[in-house]
């Protein structure tokens, strides 16, 4: 069966900081991989998808980007935080694009102090 | 764009009660209808979806229902219990190049 992870669970981190969250998929092969933003327990924003290693789509512009440098790999990245940026971060995998459900991890949450 | 409306963002209920979770969408062209369900501090999962050649489809004590033509659909829990209480989120998707778009989620809670 075909499992996701995310890590940290949580972080805190002072403005300013770099960052990186890390998810990997388990049990299948090739991904449609996403990147959401959850504020305030609430509503989904698409950040970041990927088709295929280093195809990167981004929804919405800001601080952040996305990489996928293996298959089943897709991290998280900000060179400096800003307070912002806090939030309830979730990875989420598809077998592909378009009309597939979408299978979540548990999230990180990142403080920025 | 697609545009998935959800309603109502708060919902109170006794347990054992009926509950009714309703979404519209804009974009004719979506097919493909998920419903998550979201507890504290964890991701959302998936609990039940329908296709648009589906009117119905049921899994124990939830259901979801899709009116292609008003472009509405609408998710009913029966005999909830406290462990139902948690943020419900539904979803829209057509085929192709498309992502899900949510609605901004639904908090139900249910009181013993």
């Amino acid at each position: 069966s075909q499992t996701i992870h995310q890590w940290p669970a949580t972080l805190v981190q002072p403005v300013g900081s770099p960052l990186s969250l890390e998810c990997t998929v388990e049990g299948t092969s090739n991904p449609n991989l996403y990147w959401y933003r959850q504020a305030a327990g609430r509503g989904l924003q698409l950040l970041f998808y990927s088709v295929g290693i280093g195809q990167i789509s981004s929804e919405v512009p800001q601080n952040l980007s996305a990489s996928r440098p293996q298959d089943r790999q897709f991290i998280l990245s900000s060179k400096k935080l800003l307070l912002s940026d806090s939030g309830f971060y979730l990875c989420a995998w598809s077998v592909r694009l378009g009309n597939q459900p979408q299978h979540f991890g548990d999230g990180t949450r990142l403080s920025i102090l | 764009g697609e545009n998935v409306e959800q309603h109502p963002s708060t919902l109170s209920v006794q347990e054992g009660d009926s509950a009714v979770i309703k979404c519209t969408y804009s974009d004719s062209a979506s097919n493909y209808f998920p419903w998550y369900k979201q507890e504290l501090g964890k991701g959302p999962q998936l609990i039940i979806d329908i296709r648009s050649n589906v009117g119905e489809k049921k899994d124990q004590r939830i259901a979801v229902t899709l009116n292609k033509t008003a472009k509405h659909f609408s998710l009913h829990i029966t005999e909830t219990q406290p462990e139902d209480s948690a943020v419900y989120f539904c979803a829209a998707s057509m085929s192709g190049y498309s992502t899900l778009t949510f609605g901004k989620g639904t908090m139900l809670l249910v009181s013993p």
